[in-house]
């Protein structure tokens, strides 16, 4: 069965220096990963996603994951934090093997704030 | 935006109540999902509808049920309503057999309150 650990519920940057959200996973074969963010009274919004293909995926706004085979890992990271970067980040795998089939399965979250 | 709707955006009901919440999938895609987010938790898989039918179903008992329509739009129905179906409700559509991935698009939620 297929499940995501989000290591950290709350992170707290100031505003410039690097972000890193960690996310473990597990899986009985090979994963398709992704990162959401939700913000407040928000939808969830697609940051990038991992299919097989580069390990080291980009995504919008300066984010990027890297998926680690031998650790299991898809942390997400972004060199500089913005102000607009706070809001609740989600791990995700997908539950489902090929095609649009299955469902998605969920961290609990991580919330980031910024300081000024 | 991701161009999926979902009405009401706020409802309020009662213990016992039953609710019906609506979607409007993204134009193109043909599979909706549901999820259910308890204040403070990520979102956990409802249930999927594909061709009209359910394809999927996760840890929710029988009084959640759905309906999808030939123009793939989608119902959640929730019957005898309980304190803990407070949530936001969430749902997501996808284009089935379009990649890999299970790329699903989110819209903006239904925030449910039991009382």
């Amino acid at each position: 069965a297929q499940s995501v650990t989000q290591l950290d519920s709350h992170v707290s940057v100031s505003e410039g220096t690097p972000v890193l959200l960690r996310c473990n996973y597990s899986s009985s074969y090979s994963p398709s990963l992704f990162w959401y963010v939700q913000h407040p009274n928000k939808g969830l919004q697609l940051l990038l996603k991992y299919t097989s293909a580069a390990t080291l995926v980009k995504g919008i706004n300066g984010f990027e994951a890297e998926f680690k085979k031998s650790e299991t890992s898809f942390h997400l990271t972004k060199p500089s934090a913005h102000m607009s970067d706070a809001a609740e980040y989600f791990c995700v795998v997908s539950g489902g093997y090929g095609g649009s089939q299955g469902n998605l399965i969920f961290g609990k979250g991580t919330k980031l704030s910024v300081k000024p | 935006e991701t161009g999926v709707t979902q009405s009401p955006t706020h409802l309020i009901k009662t213990r016992g109540q039953q609710v019906t919440l609506r979607c409007s999938s993204q134009s193109g895609h043909n599979t909706v999902s549901w999820y259910q987010q308890a204040l403070g938790q990520g979102p956990q898989f409802i249930f999927q509808y594909y061709r009209e039918e359910e394809n999927g179903r996760g840890n929710f008992p029988p009084r959640f049920s759905g309906l999808q329509f030939p123009n793939y739009s989608s119902e959640l129905n929730v019957n005898a309503l309980e304190l803990d179906d407070s949530a936001l409700y969430l749902c997501a559509s996808s284009l089935w057999g379009a990649s890999i991935d299970n790329e699903q698009f989110f819209g903006p939620g239904t925030r449910l309150t039991v009382l």
